[in-house]
């Protein structure tokens, strides 16, 4: 396994602001994910980060609102932009290992709360 | 395209009592199957997995049999704890032309009380 962790835990944010998290991995590895979890609900794959160029994002997700960075193998960043309240969730990253094993772990989340 | 379909929740069930959580699926080709499970306030964490028809995962006492002809997951432990209350994620992830990406089904929430 990893050990993955997220900056930050959670914070309160006002409408119209910006709030970057963080994605620190611990190991090598070869894919990287941000999901979304509003509140009671199941996951959403906002983008996969991709190193060193853009991000791939799933229909419904734009690079305007959630730009994401990935600069190396074990850090990336996902920004939310323009916040509005019905941005409030859970934000998590998540890794597939190097090594070619078809699992994915993930990091601890971020629990944003949007005002 | 791909899909996950869990039985709804919550499932409220007493100690040492059986659970079971069903999980079907709808993909082309040979997906992995995984379950996942969400502590409150924490993060995902895998519980088991199964890569082809047939493999049984296993953890903590929990077991799932990958059925290709039923196309289901179900989840089932024998004698639950209140450690157990948690949210339960099934899954899958396609290894071809959508590699790594997870498609997870709505999640199934477990109580259990003493």
């Amino acid at each position: 396994s990893a050990v993955i962790s997220q900056k930050p835990s959670r914070d309160i944010c006002q409408r119209g602001t910006s709030l970057t998290i963080q994605c620190q991995v611990d190991s090598q590895v070869t894919m990287m994910f941000w999901y979304r979890q509003q509140p009671g609900q199941s996951l959403t794959l906002i983008a996969t980060a991709n190193q060193g160029s853009e991000a791939t994002y799933e229909s419904g997700f734009v690079i305007d609102k959630f730009p994401i960075s990935r600069p190396n193998l074990t850090f990336s960043t996902l920004t939310v932009s323009n916040m509005s309240p019905e941005d409030s969730s859970i934000y998590l990253c998540s890794v597939v290992l190097a090594g070619g094993r078809n699992e994915q772990f993930f990091g601890p989340g971020t629990r944003l709360t949007v005002l | 395209g791909n899909s996950v379909t869990q039985m709804e929740g919550p499932v409220t069930l007493s100690e040492e009592a059986f659970l079971t959580i069903n999980c079907t699926y709808t993909a082309t080709g040979y997906p992995s199957l995984f379950w996942y499970v969400q502590y409150p306030g924490e993060g995902l964490q895998l519980l088991l997995k199964a890569t082809k028809a047939d493999d049984k995962g296993s953890n903590k006492g929990f077991e799932a049999t990958y059925r290709k002809e039923t196309t289901s997951f179900h989840l089932e432990k024998g004698s639950v704890q209140v450690s157990d209350s948690a949210v339960y994620f099934c899954a899958l992830s396609r290894t071809t032309d959508s590699w790594g990406k997870f498609q997870f089904g709505a999640g199934t929430q477990v109580v259990v009380t003493p």
